[in-house]
């Protein structure tokens, strides 16, 4: 049973530049969460995804966007990188919205210079 | 502002013995608890959860308690063991919101000695 995949593992960009992480759900699920993870911080809220919408969306600005596919995977899009955009950058995944249990995965590293 | 605060970066502990890891809140609307732990190079993974109509809930050697007035919990690992050495993070949602919408605190870095 596969659980939660991201790619790519690390990556590293300069400012100004655009990246699209990627993730796919644990089998079975439908709706997808994006995290962000500064060093030393808790994960943050980006946003969620389910039934290829975004449902609720944390503090970020409009560079942060996202897509859900049919099946169920998701792309998280940033645009205009910035230095403080660095950071693993984390995909959860649940069964309907309303479930406390996430799926992490382990995460895209992003280092922006 | 930090909604969930977790005050102790670290906490060190002899294997056998308890270890307590606290979290405390500030945004009422907070009725749902998570326990998280990550360790190195891996997502982290769900370890224990509580509702707020709940103080108490135990999961073998994990329980976390919670004490809804102190804006307040906690999270009991007994025995602890060496394989419990991660980091772990408390989470809250508020009904209203998905609960796929977790707030983190910063995390605490428990480290079990043989």
């Amino acid at each position: 049973d596969a659980g939660v995949t991201q790619s790519p593992t690390h990556l590293i960009k300069t400012r100004g530049q655009q990246v699209t992480l990627r993730c796919s759900p644990k089998s079975g699920h439908d709706t997808v969460s994006w995290y962000q993870q500064a060093l030393g911080q808790g994960p943050q809220f980006i946003f969620q995804y389910y039934e290829e919408e975004e449902r609720q969306r944390g503090n970020f600005p409009d560079r942060f966007s996202g897509h859900q596919f049919p099946n169920y995977s998701s792309e998280l899009n940033v645009n205009a990188l910035l230095l403080g955009d660095s950071a693993l950058y984390l995909c959860a995944s649940s069964l309907g919205e309303n479930t406390g249990e996430l799926f992490f995965g382990e995460g895209s590293r992003l280092t922006v210079l | 502002d930090q909604q969930v605060k977790q005050n102790s970066p670290s906490l060190s502990v002899q294997e056998g013995r308890i270890s307590i890891l606290n979290c405390d809140y500030t945004n009422s609307m907070f009725d749902y608890f998570l326990w998280y732990k990550k360790y190195p190079a891996e997502g982290p993974t769900f370890l224990i959860s509580i509702s707020s109509i709940k103080d108490k809930n135990e999961d073998g050697r994990f329980t976390v308690f919670l004490n809804k007035s102190a804006k307040h919990l906690s999270l009991h690992i007994v025995p602890s063991q060496p394989g419990d050495s991660a980091v772990y993070f408390c989470a809250a949602s508020a009904s209203g919101t998905s609960y796929g919408k977790l707030t983190f605190g910063q995390g605490t870095i428990l480290t079990v000695h043989p």
